[in-house]
């Protein structure tokens, strides 16, 4: 079974650019999340999607973040206009409805500069 | 409101010592506990989980956590530390389900260093 695939794994960015990370998740999992680490801190939930419908966006820092999931499959999360403060590793992860423990990406380092 | 302190940033341990890392969750409702491991350059992979079975929770690579409600701790151990056990490791805490997934809160992290 292929794992929880992310791309790109690296992107360095000037403040201000717009990025584009997706995430495809293991088939057949309708949960699917979105998780940042800013360097040194903790890992923070960003939000919780429930096939394509958005369950928590509770995490989400500010509008310059938007996220989507197409047909309930691979998910998109956009930021724009990147700020330095967006820098940080962002993890994606899926799992199965009522399955505790998710399967996560290996993540995508986004550096703004 | 849920949270989990994990105490030490940084562990070093000999090859063949015990390993113990700590971590204390604060939680408004029966937390569900986990904690991960992150290896260098790949994604965080589940060690093992406390769902409200049983309070002793064995998990992969010989690693084992103990779930005590009167102290509020997770600890994680493993009896003796392997070369290839150096990584970053995370325990984290959610309450139930809703719509079907669970949002976990993280702790920020202890690395762990394990030396010849």
């Amino acid at each position: 079974e292929a794992g929880v695939t992310q791309f790109p794994s690296h992107s360095v960015i000037e403040k201000g650019q717009t990025v584009t990370l997706r995430c495809d998740p293991i088939s057949g999992h309708d949960n699917l999340y979105w998780y940042r680490r800013v360097m040194g801190k903790e890992i923070k939930f960003l939000l919780h999607f429930v096939k394509e419908s958005k369950q928590d966006e509770s995490g989400m820092p500010n509008n310059r973040f938007l996220a989507e999931r197409t047909g309930g499959t691979y998910s998109t999360l956009k930021v724009q206009p990147a700020e330095l403060e967006d820098s940080g590793v962002y993890f994606c992860a899926s799992s199965l409805q009522g399955n505790y423990g998710y399967t996560f990406g290996s993540g995508t380092r986004l550096t703004v500069v | 409101a849920q949270s989990v302190t994990q105490l030490g940033s940084h562990v070093s341990v000999s090859e063949g010592a015990l390993v113990l890392l700590r971590c204390n969750y604060s939680s408004s409702v029966p937390p569900y506990l986990f904690w991960y491991v992150q290896y260098p350059n790949q994604g965080l992979q589940l060690l093992l989980k406390y769902t409200s079975a049983a309070t002793l929770v064995k998990g992969i690579n010989g690693f084992e956590a103990e779930f005590k409600k009167s102290e509020t701790s997770f600890h994680l151990t493993k009896p003796s530390a392997h070369m290839s056990d150096a990584a970053e490791y995370f325990c984290a805490v959610s309450g139930p389900f809703t719509g079907g997934g669970n949002k976990l809160t993280f702790g920020t992290g202890t690395q762990l260093k394990v030396e010849l």
